[in-house]
């Protein structure tokens, strides 16, 4: 039973088009999160809601729009993909902190390796 | 925002040998966690240890946040330990908000 599920793993595409990565975790979390990993494995977060609430948008081009339908799922759509673009994007979760006992880890998908053409 | 730097930044061994990487951050922090991403692109969940210390088979961490670093362990290395392991930090007053990741160790184990 995955926890942080992305679809699709792969994704091969051509300058121009507009494509979506599809994100859902199981885990009851409050919070959801897209990284994206460079070719030299620097992971740095784009966006990050809680609650369906945009909390933070990093200096990301306006092509890239995450959508939150409901706290178990955060989708990234890309308009008007370019070369640069082409990377592996993770989507993660984690439940906020509050009181003593709280539990923050964070868990990742698998990644969607995206190619731009 | 806060920095994290991991070191070494690249590690090779024979397997069997045990080696210590370390992660620095420059702020206090609510969450650290270690991750080792495999050769698959994974990213797998090693250790949550904001504090203190914790250990797992031939893995282990420890954590002091007075003195804003973390270290992990790794005993016995197999050839199944190699990739990357990455250290990732949420500041504090920043519940929810983004763990910020260290640029990660290289590590290569040698049959």
């Amino acid at each position: 039973d995955t926890a942080v599920s992305q679809t699709p793993k792969y994704l091969v595409t051509q300058m121009g088009n507009d494509k979506s990565i599809k994100c859902e975790q199981n885990l009851g979390h409050d919070t959801m999160y897209w990284y994206k990993q460079d070719s030299k494995k620097f992971l740095k977060i784009m966006f990050s809601y809680n609650n369906k609430e945009l909390i933070i948008n990093e200096t990301v081009p306006n092509r890239f729009s995450p959508k939150s339908p409901d706290k178990a799922h955060l989708n990234l759509h890309i308009n008007s993909l370019e070369l640069g673009d082409s990377a592996v994007y993770f989507c993660a979760s984690s439940q906020t902190g509050t009181g003593f006992f709280r539990n923050t880890e964070a868990f990742f998908g698998q990644g969607t390796r995206l190619t731009v053409v | 925002g806060i920095q994290v730097e991991q070191s070494p930044p690249d590690l090779i061994l024979q397997e069997g040998a045990n080696s210590t990487l370390r992660c620095n951050f420059s702020d206090s922090v609510n969450n650290l966690q270690w991750f080792h991403q495999n050769p698959w692109g994974q990213l797998i969940n090693l250790f949550y240890i904001p504090s203190g210390t914790k250990q797992n088979g031939r893995l282990s961490a420890t954590t002091v946040a007075t003195e804003r670093y973390s270290s992990l362990y790794i005993s016995s290395s197999q050839t199944t330990d190699s990739g990357v392991y990455f250290c990732a930090v949420e500041a504090v007053g920043n519940y929810g908000q983004n763990f910020v990741f260290g640029p990660g160790t290289r590590l290569s184990v040698l049959p």
